[in-house]
Parts: C-alpha cells; structure tokens; sequence
C-alpha cells in the first residue's frame, strides 16, 4: 500500500506571496490532518477534514485555509507569506477517527522557506 | 489545557546502553497515545499506540508502557540505527471524534558505536 504523498518537496518562497500545498492520503483514509513543524514549536495542529468537511482547527490565523476533495486528497494554503511561516508542513491520514482509531500516518513534508 | 512534555530533551548512550524516555501528559480523558520516530528532513514515523493504563507494546528493540500521567519508550541494548528524535502524541476527549494529536517536543537520542 502507497504511503501518504506531499507535493512539492521543497518550496521557496517571497514574503507577502501564497503558496498551495498538496497531499495525498493513504488509499481508503478519509481523514487528512495538518501539521506544522518548526525547531521552536514542534509540531502544531492546524486542521483536519473528513469527507470535505473541516472538523477541527489549530490556533493559527486566518492566513491558513486547507480543503479537501471527493477522493479524499488534501491541499492547505497560505496567503500573504511572513517569515515565520517558514516549517516543515506535514500531512497525516488515518482511517475512521470517529470508529476509535486514532493513529495517523505521516507524509514526508513540505518544506517552506519564506525569504 | 491538554499538554504532553517528554524528557529528556536529548539523550547520548553507547551502543549496548539501555536507557528510557519519559511522556508526561494532562489531558482531558485519554483516547489514545502514540510514539512515533523522526529521522532528520522525514515525517515521523508510527510506532505504537497504547490506549489504556497497564498497556504495554514491543517491536524490536523498543517497548513501550503507559500509566495514567506517563508513558515509558524503553530502549534495550540500543544500535546506531536507532538515532533518531522520538516523539510522543496524545488523543483527547477534548478533539471529540477529530485527527487533533497534540504532540510533546520529542527527545533526540543518538547512540553511540
């Protein structure tokens, strides 16, 4: 079975510009989760979908938008780039969340640097 | 506030050297708890899940235990292989039937040959 998939690898970025990310879940996993990764914050949530409904968001500002599509595959934004968005932005996905597994798959990351 | 803080921060051990990483967790009713490994520049990886106190997983060389405040990630006779940031995660009754995981700041352990 595939593993979770994120494209781009690797983005640079210009501050004040918007980026759009994508993943892909493991096939049959209807939930995809957002992280954000930096050395001073570790992992942060950002939000989560289950068939293309938000269910959950993290503490972060309105800059940050995700959604999801019929076939389960995810893609988080960010507009007006700040320097502080630069992290590894990892997706996750996981079954049936509401059946009571909880366990998340992580994808290999995104890497954003804003300059 | 759910929280999760794991210590040590960083660990340093000889090959053969075992040792263990602490998860100190609040939360509001445990759903579930998890260990994952990191390798620099990757996503972490899943480990295990222990979801109730007195539960206790292995694979390989790891072994992992949960009480009501605390999980233990024991680490038997350690290889260079196993260097890597460990990271533990908790599921509450506070994210309801959500993906939310609300993670510690992992501990970085390096074995030595």
């Amino acid at each position: 079975k595939a593993g979770v998939t994120q494209t781009p690898r690797y983005l640079i970025k210009t501050r004040g510009q918007q980026v759009t990310l994508s993943c892909s879940p493991i096939s049959g996993h209807r939930s995809v989760s957002w992280y954000q990764q930096t050395p001073g914050q570790g992992l942060q949530f950002l939000f989560e979908y289950f068939s293309e409904t938000q269910r959950n968001k993290g503490n972060f500002p309105g800059r940050f938008s995700g959604r999801q599509f019929s076939n389960s595959r995810s893609e988080m934004n960010v507009s007006t780039l700040e320097l502080g968005d630069s992290a590894l932005y990892l997706c996750a996905s996981s079954a049936s969340p509401g059946q009571g597994s909880y366990e998340q798959y992580f994808g290999p990351g995104t890497r954003l640097t804003v300059t | 506030e759910d929280q999760v803080t794991q210590s040590p921060e960083a660990l340093r051990l000889q090959e053969g050297e075992s040792s263990s990483l602490n998860c100190s967790y609040t939360v509001s009713g445990l759903r579930g708890l998890f260990w994952y490994r990191q390798d620099p520049g990757k996503g972490p990886e899943f480990l295990f899940t222990l979801y109730s106190a007195g539960e206790e997983k292995e694979k390989e060389r790891l072994k992992a235990t949960l009480t009501k405040k605390e999980s233990f990630l024991h680490i038997t006779a350690p290889k260079p292989e196993d260097s890597a940031t460990y990271l533990c995660a908790v599921h509450s009754h506070g994210s309801s039937n959500t993906g939310k995981l609300i993670f510690g700041q992992g501990t970085t352990l390096q074995v030595k040959p």
